[in-house]
């Protein structure tokens, strides 16, 4: 079993949706945990970072971490075509600076 | 955000030839920082964990004498990929770790072609 779960997609919304991403895991000493929007043939770019249980929000994103189930999901709101990426999670503990990836998701979002 | 740069973006080189790729944290200093390769439609692969002014430390499979890295500053990281070979071809990315935090920020990638 990977550490990580991600579902690769692809998944493909209309312009407006509200969009659902999802990453499973299994260390649960995982405390940090981030989402990074990497577009093709360029290096990820971080969207949101959480420390251990709880919601985030920036804009039209919301980061949510529930520990109790080891899962974290990343929600899009009014998505854009220019939202279409792949979007990684990632993770790591408290004592290590290592990040630990998902395989990816990738989103289209069609007009 | 904060703001890594990687140089060159792209490079294409004979096979046998060694090539440096550099990356460099330009607002903020960087204790830490990482490099991966990533292969089409794959996740990022970690290589190697750099910390300024000591070895860097290599994951399981990664030749350490095929891939010198250097962390000389708390702003500079260099990959030097050595007597390449066209198996080598692939997208290397570094991500550095503010030194004040747990953030890390990644680097637009260097793509790598080994002819």
């Amino acid at each position: 079993q990977k550490e990580v779960e991600q579902d690769p997609g692809p998944l493909s919304v209309p312009e407006g949706a509200i969009v659902s991403l999802n990453c499973t895991y299994s260390n649960s000493a995982f405390q940090y945990f981030m989402w990074y929007r990497q577009y093709s043939r360029k290096g990820p770019e971080l969207l949101m970072y959480t420390y251990s249980s709880g919601n985030k929000e920036d804009g039209r994103f919301t980061a949510q971490v529930d520990k109790s189930s080891k899962y974290i999901s990343l929600f899009i709101r009014d998505s854009q075509p220019s939202d279409s990426a792949t979007y990684l999670c990632a993770m790591s503990t408290i004592n290590t600076d290592k990040l630990i990836f998902g395989t990816g998701t990738r989103l289209q979002v069609f007009p | 955000g904060a703001v890594v740069s990687q140089h060159p973006s792209w490079v294409i080189c004979k096979s046998g030839t060694s090539v440096k790729i550099e990356c460099r944290s330009l607002d903020f200093q960087a204790t830490t920082m990482f490099w991966y390769r990533q292969f089409p439609k794959q996740s990022l692969m970690l290589m190697a964990t750099s910390n300024e002014g000591s070895k860097a430390t290599y994951e399981q499979g990664v030749e350490k004498d095929k891939f010198l890295i250097n962390h000389a500053s708390l702003t500079l990281s260099t990959l030097t990929v050595t007597s390449a070979h066209p198996e080598d071809s692939s997208f290397y990315i570094c991500s550095a770790r503010v030194s004040s935090g747990n953030t890390i920020y990644f680097g637009e990638g260097s793509w790598l072609t080994v002819v």
